[in-house]
């Protein structure tokens, strides 16, 4: 009965592929995001997402693009991948709320070789 | 610019002593504010979060934070330390969910 989870944990794949991370949460929360944890642990937001509107980081590449099947879902599409695409993605969710704070997931490593 | 800074990228503390990390934050207004934690290969949990009232709130694990608005600063506290708590410390604003850079936490037996 994991609150947020990611899969997969772990993906290594060759530069130039297309991949998918998916991403659900059983809370019921209302908005889902996706961060990127560079190597020295810095935290980026890359996407939130409502049923209301998708804001983007405008500083990430349009090869990553989300997908929300329905409010409990938040999949990551990567397109083309590059080799500065390894990291650790993460995927959150909260209330609409704010001061709610964020429930993350556990977290997908990318290695792109 | 608005920005959130942990000064300490590394802290080292042996088991048992009292601990402070720092968090600074740079906002027009105040922000809500929070202290998350990862463990290795873990998600980031949350410690504890201040929006109003209280300027020390008291969080999971023992944690507690103090809110100064004079100093902008969230300093994240915990009397005795454990082995267990050796993690990636990050303070957040959210505006817009902004993270610090973290500071690493090693414990000494």
């Amino acid at each position: 009965d994991t609150a947020v989870s990611q899969t997969p944990k772990y993906l290594v794949t060759q530069m130039g592929n297309d991949k998918s991370i998916k991403c659900e949460q059983n809370l019921g929360h209302d908005t889902m995001y996706w961060y990127k944890q560079d190597s020295k642990k810095f935290l980026k937001i890359m996407f939130s997402y409502n049923n209301k509107e998708l804001i983007i980081n405008e500083t990430v590449p349009n090869r990553f693009s989300p997908k929300s099947p329905d409010k409990a879902h938040l999949n990551l599409h990567i397109n083309s991948l590059e080799l500065g695409d390894s990291a650790v993605y993460f995927c959150a969710s909260s209330q609409d709320v704010e001061g709610y704070g964020y429930t993350f997931g556990s977290g997908t490593r990318l290695t792109v070789v | 610019a608005q920005s959130v800074t942990q000064p300490d990228i590394h802290i080292t503390v042996s088991e048992g002593a009292s601990l402070e990390l720092r968090c600074n934050y740079s906002y027009g207004a105040t922000p809500y504010l929070f202290w998350y934690v990862q463990s290795p290969g873990q998600g980031l949990q949350l410690l504890l979060k201040y929006f109003s009232g209280d300027t020390l709130v008291q969080g999971i694990k023992g944690f507690e934070a103090e809110f100064k608005r004079s100093q902008s600063s969230f300093n994240l506290r915990k009397p005795s330390v454990h082995w267990s708590d050796a993690a990636e410390y990050f303070c957040a604003v959210e505006r817009d969910m902004r993270f610090g850079a973290g500071t690493r936490l090693t414990v000494k037996p």
